[in-house]
């Protein structure tokens, strides 16, 4: 399954909209880019996933690049509860079990 | 009641010791699996179950065992803890094929002293 790679960590005002990079440059046709937030010392929570079409949920937007080796995720009106680790994974499903790694670090600053 | 539920919520040990962390769900996922966070650190898996029959390890089982009771529980035991072994502990599920992302339960802070 493909890599990805995130910033480390990034920085949002209140109010303002957060776009979190994901590089996954090596993805095959059958793998969907998930996101996950894992909120301090919480366990991590789902937020969206997509194969190749842009899409929209109550928490956030997801935008695939046509060629779908990148994507963004969107939080459009970013609060201080969003400060948060974000997770970036690419995956197939079936056998493959995805890791977790560092992930980006986003502050919200008031 | 939440999805997944992980208890004790905190547990401090001493060396030695065993110790077993119990995971239940109300999702009726197949799957279930043990994660092991380190401050500052991402997820590392240390078993994974598909199904009830079926137990695997991951990236980090030396020191640890599993036991798949039913399809809704999972339990990792510690058969004599070590400091090192002072972590934060997750279990999540998914449903199959995995696609549908995983719910984790709100994690097992344990210090072994």
């Amino acid at each position: 399954d493909a890599k990805t790679t995130q910033p480390t960590s990034m920085d949002c005002a209140e109010g303002r909209a957060a776009n979190l990079p994901c590089n996954h440059s090596t993805i095959s046709g059958n793998e969907y880019v998930y996101w996950y937030r894992q909120i301090h010392s919480q366990g991590p929570q789902y937020i969206i996933h997509g194969l190749k079409n842009n899409e929209t949920n109550e928490m956030a937007s997801l935008i695939i690049t046509e060629d779908r080796k990148s994507s963004t995720l969107i939080l459009p009106h970013a609060t201080l509860r969003d400060t948060a680790v974000y997770y970036c994974i690419v995956s197939s499903g079936g056998s493959y079990i995805p890791t977790f790694g560092r992930g980006t670090s986003l502050i919200v600053h008031p | 009641d939440a999805d997944v539920t992980q208890t004790p919520r905190n547990r401090i040990t001493k060396t030695g010791k065993r110790i077993m962390l119990e995971c239940s769900q109300t999702k009726g996922h197949d799957r279930m699996y043990w994660y092991r966070q380190d401050p500052g650190l991402g997820l590392r898996l240390i078993y994974y179950s598909f199904d009830v029959k079926d137990i695997n390890k991951g990236e980090i089982s030396d020191g640890y065992s599993v036991s798949r009771q039913a399809q809704a529980k999972f339990s990792l035991s510690l058969e004599s803890a070590i400091p090192n072994q002072t972590a934060l502990y997750f279990c999540a599920t998914s449903d199959f094929p995995g696609v549908w992302g995983y719910t984790f339960g709100s994690g097992t802070r344990l210090t072994v002293v």
